[in-house]
């Protein structure tokens, strides 16, 4: 079963603005991570937040986890066509499994 | 660097046909390793994962089975296909120490007729 559940499913927005994606999961973590998935292509991975962490940046990406509430988001500042991709969060509880959500389409236009 | 390697990119079988998907990672010793398989429009679902020669986890009760003959490959093989195996199947790597992040290859877009 899904552990996370992304909000929302999709999102248009025009080049410039900023996208802001939300996951939420059930379950303790020990830390959640981003992918990225290109259309008809493999996951690559953004970044990790452990859940000590309540926030990480890396680039133009920033990440929140709020671990009372079971929640993460990830936005992307001044967002470019080239960031039009399926966005996944993943959490990871005591083993090495990932767990994944059911992904954010986000689509940039020009 | 290290990097992994999946085929083929795309497959058409037949029902009740037998199945083999390669994956292989090169750079890197000793990795966990796993299948699994995305629905049109959904998230990644965990099939197998190994942490060794020899050594596979199944996640679910399907048709499917891995293996792992060597430490860098892993294959996902059926002896007879269905139409529920339909699918997008992407192999993955990650360190062995735990909580590190995955590596995807480019994944296999399967289609049963």
């Amino acid at each position: 079963s899904q552990q996370g559940e992304e909000d929302p499913q999709a999102l248009s927005i025009q080049e410039g603005e900023n996208a802001t994606m939300n996951c939420s999961y059930k379950t303790s973590i020990n830390n959640l991570q981003w992918y990225r998935q290109n259309s008809g292509r493999g996951l690559v991975h953004l970044i990790l937040i452990r859940s000590n962490e309540r926030e990480k940046h890396s680039g133009r990406l920033r990440v929140t986890l709020d671990t009372s509430k079971k929640s993460s988001s990830l936005l992307i500042t001044a967002s470019r066509a080239a960031d039009t991709a399926s966005y996944f969060c993943a959490t990871t509880g005591t083993a090495s499994k990932l767990t994944f959500g059911t992904g954010t389409r986000l689509q940039v236009t020009l | 660097s290290q990097t992994i390697h999946q085929w083929p990119a795309t497959l058409v079988q037949p029902v009740g046909s037998p199945l083999s998907l390669e994956c292989t990672v090169e750079g890197t010793s000793n990795p966990n390793l796993y299948w699994y398989r995305q629905a049109a429009g959904r998230g990644l679902q965990l099939l197998f994962y190994s942490v060794g020669i020899g050594q596979i986890s199944s996640e679910v009760p399907q048709n499917l089975s891995a293996s792992r003959p060597q430490d860098r490959q892993f294959i996902l093989s059926s002896k007879k296909l269905l139409l529920s195996d339909s699918g997008f199947y992407l192999c993955a790597w990650s360190g062995l120490r735990g909580n590190q992040p995955q590596h995807f290859g480019d994944g296999t877009r399967l289609s049963i007729l």
